[in-house]
């Protein structure tokens, strides 16, 4: 199966700042096939981006996805209150579908 | 407005059975791939099982297949998972999911927590 590492592990920032989250694949994710999610405190993931970088329905354009292969990316462009969460990596190109252990963006 | 709506978690010994329900609305439920997440505590959530449109092809992690059983209900928009000679790494919070064709999750339950301990 794909594993899916992401950095770092929790990432400090501030109301305002830019946040740039990593997720690594143990082998290349074919045709792009990779999600994010963020889960808030207490609640359920909440789909942010599927194909490497389409933004779901409702989600603000601070939010972005990029890679391809083995390196994607999720950058916040600047960081609002509500951001502050975890955020997980899944891929769906191969059997079975793996997520990553996520990184938590924190104040 | 999509909903997904949870229910039949508890405490189990292991070697026991317990069995989650999903109540869908919101949706033409009957269009949809649907699925189970679990996530134990502290971790990344783990997909565990899907089942298409008309339940003639369902999947499963190896961590379960063989002991969890999926099955949905078109008619009544519901979901079920039945939960056989459970473990206790099978402890975590289970998340009924709309599986967009065995790809990405777009709507996710509240889940319901299963413990697994003697």
């Amino acid at each position: 199966e794909i594993v899916l590492t992401q950095s770092p592990g929790t990432l400090s920032l501030s109301p305002g700042d830019r946040a740039t989250l990593s997720c690594r694949a143990s082998r290349s994710v074919s045709s792009n096939y990779l999600a994010w999610y963020q889960q808030k405190h207490g609640q359920s993931p909440r789909l942010l981006i599927s194909g490497a970088s389409s933004r779901a329905f409702g989600i603000p354009d601070r939010f972005s996805g990029s890679g391809s292969g083995t390196d994607f990316t999720l950058t916040i462009s600047r960081l609002e209150p509500e951001d502050f969460a975890v955020y997980y990596c899944q891929q769906y190109g191969d059997s079975p579908r793996t997520f990553g252990q996520g990184t938590k963006v924190e104040i | 407005q999509e909903r997904l709506v949870e229910s039949g978690g508890g405490w189990v010994k292991p070697g026991g059975s317990l069995r989650l329900s999903c109540a869908a609305s919101g949706f033409t439920f009957s269009d949809y791939y649907m699925g189970w997440i679990r996530q134990a505590p502290g971790k990344g959530p783990e997909w565990v099982s899907y089942i298409i449109t008309s339940s003639l092809y369902t999947n499963y992690a190896d961590s379960v297949r063989g002991r969890f059983t999926i099955s949905r209900d078109n008619a009544k928009n519901s979901l079920s998972l039945q939960m056989d000679n459970l473990r206790p790494e099978d402890t975590a919070v289970y998340y009924c999911v709309r599986d967009r064709s065995g790809s990405y999750f777009d709507h996710w339950g509240q889940g319901t927590l299963v413990t697994v301990s003697s």
